[in-house]
Parts: structure tokens; C-alpha cells; sequence
């Protein structure tokens, strides 16, 4: 079955204690991307990747790192949490120029 | 003003209603415009894509475009229980995605 997924799909923590929020596709899509989305913003997009080893920022990048060393694979790490990062985040991919697609999503809570 | 516009809703309807959920945007940029629909708990799923001003209709569910207006809607027909969801609209020129806040839609039996 064609999917993004994420793990884990809930997580406490607290302010400072590193994490990663693992993300796979099994669709072969060379984009992939990460959204944090709160009540009243919508979807923000945090980091981005065109290809392996090709990142951007998007549109809230502060506090969050990505690396894209497989075509598979795009992990979120969060170096020290704060409680302004507790949120709902998505991990989607795609083909070039098409929509996306979207895990299940991992609600992070940072005390 | 934000880029993309949605009416948070919520919007509550009885079953078998026609349902019009809409959009408004600034980035006279946008090409390509979509419909996911996200249910509790789960991601955002693709609906609706459509390039362009126009109509595009799939069972239930017709998206149209109007680019000259910058606004595009999402109408759902004979609506069920089922589609209680939020649906956020999205558009996109070349790479670059922005997202309404999304519309919470109840249909109730």
C-alpha cells in the first residue's frame, strides 16, 4: 500500500530533551516535506526537501533540522523543544509538481 | 491579510443538504488548486485537483476555479454523515503550497 508514514503518532516531552520524528514514503517521490498545523493557521510548512541530500526552509523554520540522506526517508529533529513547538505535524510527499501526500501526523506536546 | 483565506466554519448541515465550502486568495501566481479532506485523528487526503479557472466535478463533489476572482469553492451534493470532516482548500504555483485554515463540516443524520 502507497504511504507516508510517521512515528511516533503521540509524544510528551519536555523543554530540552532532543527528538526525532521519523517519516517514510514508499512511493518513490523525490519531494518531501514537513507541516506543523495549529487552530486558526492551518498548515505551515516547516522544511522542505527536493531530492536527496536537497533541503530548504519553508515557512517556520526556527528550531526545527531535517536531513534527507535516502530518497525514502526525511526525519524531523527538534535539538532542544520548547513548549511554542507543541503541535499537530505532517510529514507528505509527492511527485514533482503534483499533490501531496500526507501521513497520519504525530501530536508532539512539549512541557 | 493571509494568502489564502477559509472560513473556519464550524458548518453544520442535515443530511442530503448541498454544501458549499469556498476559498479566496491574493498570489495571482496559483496554477493548480485542491481539496483535501482531514479526518480526526488522520491527514490531510486529496479530493479534488484542478488546474486553472474552470469546473471540475467527481461524483458528490464539484470544484470550480474562478482565477479572475481569485476564489475557488468545493460544493458537495446530497451530503452524508460520512463526510463530517474539515476540509481545507490549497493552491500552488510551481513548487510553492499554501493552505487555507480549513472549514469543519458536521452533517448530521
Amino acid at each position: 500500500e502507497a504511504q507516508v508514514t510517521q512515528n511516533p503518532r503521540y509524544l510528551i516531552t519536555v523543554t530540552g530533551k532532543k527528538l526525532t520524528v521519523t517519516c517514510s514514503q514508499n512511493m518513490n517521490h523525490e519531494y518531501m516535506s514537513w507541516y506543523r498545523q495549529d487552530p486558526g493557521l492551518g498548515l505551515r510548512q516547516i522544511y522542505y526537501s527536493m531530492n536527496v541530500e536537497v533541503t530548504d526552509k519553508g515557512d517556520v523554520p526556527e528550531g526545527y533540522k531535517v536531513s534527507r540522506k535516502e530518497k525514502r526517508n526525511f526525519p524531523l529533529i527538534l535539538e532542544s523543544p520548547s513548549p511554542n513547538q507543541t503541535s499537530l505535524y505532517f510529514c507528505a510527499s509527492s511527485l514533482a509538481g503534483s499533490p501531496l501526500h500526507f501521513g497520519n501526523g504525530t501530536r508532539l506536546t512539549v512541557t | 491579510q493571509k494568502e489564502v483565506e477559509q472560513d473556519p466554519g464550524p458548518l453544520s448541515v442535515p443530511e442530503g443538504a448541498i454544501v458549499s465550502l469556498n476559498c479566496t486568495y491574493s498570489n495571482s501566481a496559483f496554477q493548480y488548486f485542491m481539496w483535501y479532506r482531514q479526518y480526526s485523528r488522520k491527514g490531510p487526503e486529496l479530493l479534488m485537483y484542478t488546474y486553472s479557472s474552470g469546473n471540475k466535478e467527481d461524483g458528490r463533489f464539484t470544484a470550480q476555479v474562478d482565477k479572475s476572482s481569485k476564489y475557488i469553492s468545493l460544493f458537495i451534493r446530497d451530503s452524508q454523515p460520512s463526510d463530517s470532516a474539515t476540509y481545507l482548500c490549497a493552491m500552488s504555483a510551481q513548487n510553492d503550497m499554501r493552505f487555507g485554515a480549513g472549514t469543519r463540516l458536521t452533517v448530521k443524520p
